[in-house]
């Protein structure tokens, strides 16, 4: 069973800030998605990281992959409050059935 | 369509009523997956389809839960003589073929069984 942990699940932040999330999954994955979630709305994809080392970035937010240490981050330059969100990590299980695994969340909260 | 879509958004039904959710997903996409997501967690699986095909049922959580999508596009979820335990969001998403490709999400149904 692959077991999926962020921390934190909760993140207040000052705008202009730097932080980073961390993702660690139990079991062996190829590939890691990151969502976001905007309070009372869906999940939109932010990134799909699919090798170890794999780096991915989009304004603000970079997201990294380490396979080995089954680690991943969503590293955060210089907050704005627009990114406030709960953010997911979703490890892809690739023994038996491959289906996502989504972990609890970090709800990140920027303040002016 | 442009995106997934589920009816209804809001359901609220006494304890014991069956209930039946729908999912439109994205117009080409061939996979279809079901999610429950409970407030401040992230999504569960439930089950997923490939076209018509229901390879894997394991997050189904009893048997009162079934799924069909039985032309491959639209996909019901229902839920039998529900219980208060199943208050949830609901979620579906779809990709264009299987679980390596990006899950598109739709807006969800929030179920509440009093």
């Amino acid at each position: 069973e692959l077991k999926v942990e962020q921390n934190p699940l909760f993140l207040s932040m000052q705008e202009g800030k730097n932080y980073t999330i961390y993702c660690n999954y139990s079991t062996t994955s190829d590939r890691l998605y990151w969502y976001r979630q905007d309070p009372g709305k869906s999940l939109e994809s932010l990134f799909v990281l699919l090798s170890n080392g794999a780096v991915k970035q989009e304004g603000r937010l970079m997201a990294s992959l380490d396979t080995k240490a089954r680690l991943s981050t969503l590293h955060i330059t210089a907050a704005v409050h627009d990114l406030s969100a709960t953010y997911f990590c979703a490890p892809l299980l690739i023994q038996g059935a491959q289906k996502l695994v989504f972990g609890q969340g970090t709800r990140l909260t920027i303040n002016p | 369509g442009a995106g997934v879509s589920q009816s209804p958004r809001y359901k609220v039904t006494k304890r014991g009523q069956d209930v039946t959710l729908r999912c439109d997903p994205i117009s080409s996409h061939a996979t279809l997956y079901w999610y429950q997501q409970a407030l401040g967690q992230g999504p569960e699986f439930l089950t997923y389809f490939n076209y018509e095909a229901q390879p894997d049922k394991s997050g189904l959580p009893s048997d009162r839960f079934s799924a069909e999508r039985p032309e491959g596009s639209i996909s019901t979820l229902t839920i039998q003589r529900t219980e208060q335990r199943d208050s949830a969001m609901y979620r579906c998403a779809s990709s264009p073929v299987g679980a390596r490709e990006t899950q598109y999400f739709g807006p969800g149904t929030r179920l509440l069984v009093l």
